[in-house]
């Protein structure tokens, strides 16, 4: 069965430009939560989705924005990107939304310049 | 909101040296997950504890989970070079809430 698949893997944007970042979850899997990791801060909770609906939300500001299609495949935009957006964003698909086992894709690394 | 913390931050251990580490949530859980992020990987699941007071084992890793389920902790015994990288614990108040994360322990394995 095929993982959590995210593109692109590495990209270079400079401040000012907008990213889209793209999730397919396991087969299966309805709810698909992103996260933002930075050495500093460790793993920081984006959103997560389920069904299409957004179930959570984390302390980020509006620039930070997702979506979920009908097939459970997740995008998640930022926009007028800073220097402090650098990092590596993951994204965790699961059976259910807010419990049971996550399974990571290998994440997106953004480096903004 | 909610807040989880691990300690330590950083573990250096002798190979073949026993280590624990620990997670201390503010509010109490529902739930609380442990993951292992290898260097250059992603995270991956290693267990769910429920309980209050639940143990659980899986070959040198000891999984525990407090009476007042706002505290856990991971021991490993007699770590290996494989042992080496970080481990998140990762807790949520109610089923359907948020996975937060703690701040992680970077295992160093000194062989």
């Amino acid at each position: 069965k095929a993982g959590v698949t995210q593109t692109p893997r590495y990209l270079i944007k400079t401040r000012g430009q907008q990213v889209t970042l793209s999730c397919s979850p396991i087969s299966g899997h309805r709810s698909v939560s992103w996260y933002q990791q930075t050495p500093g801060q460790g793993l920081q909770f984006l959103f997560e989705y389920f069904s299409e609906t957004q179930r959570n939300k984390g302390n980020f500001p509006g620039r930070f924005s997702g979506r979920q299609f009908s097939n459970s495949r997740s995008e998640m935009n930022v926009s007028t990107l800073e220097l402090g957006d650098s990092a590596l964003y993951l994204c965790a698909s699961s059976w259910t939304s807010g419990a049971g086992e996550l399974f990571f894709g290998e994440g997106s690394r953004l480096t903004v310049l | 909101g909610q807040q989880v913390m691990q300690i330590p931050q950083y573990q250096h251990v002798q190979e073949g040296e026993d280590f624990t580490t620990y997670c201390n949530s503010s509010t109490t859980l529902s739930n609380i997950q442990w993951y292992k992020q290898r260097p250059g990987g992603h995270p991956v699941f290693l267990i769910q504890l429920v309980k209050s007071g639940e143990v659980k084992k899986q070959k040198r890793l000891t999984f525990q989970f407090g009476e007042a389920k706002k505290n856990s902790s991971l021991h490993i015994t007699a770590t290996q070079t494989t042992d080496v990288g970080t481990y998140f614990c990762a807790g949520t108040k109610a089923a359907g809430n948020k996975l937060t994360f703690g701040g992680g322990t970077r295992v160093l394995v000194k062989p």
